[in-house]
């Protein structure tokens, strides 16, 4: 199983930067970095993935280590609507991504 | 993005009575959909990979009898719970990968099923 490691919650102040940690370690060569994310009752929502490369979209910001072994998802405004668990994962791109969640981080977006 | 929906989003049954799940790719094709399960305040766990036109490829510690997928189209993957028992009550979420250069899984919102 790919495993990650990542906090088991984190605080944020709505309107400030929340900076999201993940190590995995065990990455391989050809396997993408996703983060995806799960609020309350609802079905996980794709957030971001990468390769080596910092990444950034509309949601978020990517930043991966250069020996890739962590990486940090960045939300760079945080709002109460960002209150939920954040899962990261890496997969290979090829074949079907058969995806293991770990625990992932709560976030609590405080106002 | 792409979007999956489940239906029914939530369903209370007896035990002992079998209920199915329905997990539909609005607007894209895919060959593989996966079924996870998610009880409270824990993690998704990956119950099958469900290929389109074959059979299931379960988890270990995943009865195939109980838990029963059909992928007959490239848009709908069917979960049927059989002789469901309260243990089996769960959140139900299914997801789908779509190909637009590198892979993306959508997510379904999920079905929360409660077995009494």
């Amino acid at each position: 199983d790919a495993k990650t490691t990542q906090p088991t919650s984190m605080d944020c102040a709505e309107g400030r930067a929340a900076n999201l940690p993940c190590n995995h370690s065990t990455i391989s060569g050809n396997e993408y970095v996703y983060w995806y994310r799960q609020i309350h009752s609802q079905g996980p929502q794709y957030i971001i993935h990468g390769l080596k490369n910092n990444e950034t979209n509309e949601m978020a910001s990517l930043i991966i280590t250069e020996d890739r072994k962590s990486s940090t998802l960045i939300l760079p405004h945080a709002t109460l609507r960002d209150t939920a668990v954040y899962y990261c994962i890496h997969t290979y791109s090829g074949g079907y991504q058969k995806v293991t969640f770990g625990t992932g981080t709560k976030l609590q977006v405080i106002p | 993005g792409a979007v999956v929906s489940q239906h029914p989003s939530w369903v209370i049954c007896k035990s002992g009575t079998s209920v199915k799940i329905e997990c539909r790719s609005l607007d894209f094709q895919a060959t593989t959909m996966f079924w996870y399960r998610q009880f409270p305040k824990q993690s998704l766990m990956l119950m099958a990979t469900s290929n389109e036109g074959s059979k299931a490829t379960y988890e270990q510690g995943v009865e195939k009898d109980k838990f029963l997928i059909n992928h007959a189209s490239l848009t709908l993957s069917t979960l049927t719970v059989t002789s469901a028992h309260p243990e089996d009550s769960s959140f139900y979420i299914c997801s789908a990968t779509i190909w637009e250069g590198e892979p993306e899984q959508y997510f379904g919102p999920g079905t929360r099923l409660t077995v009494t």
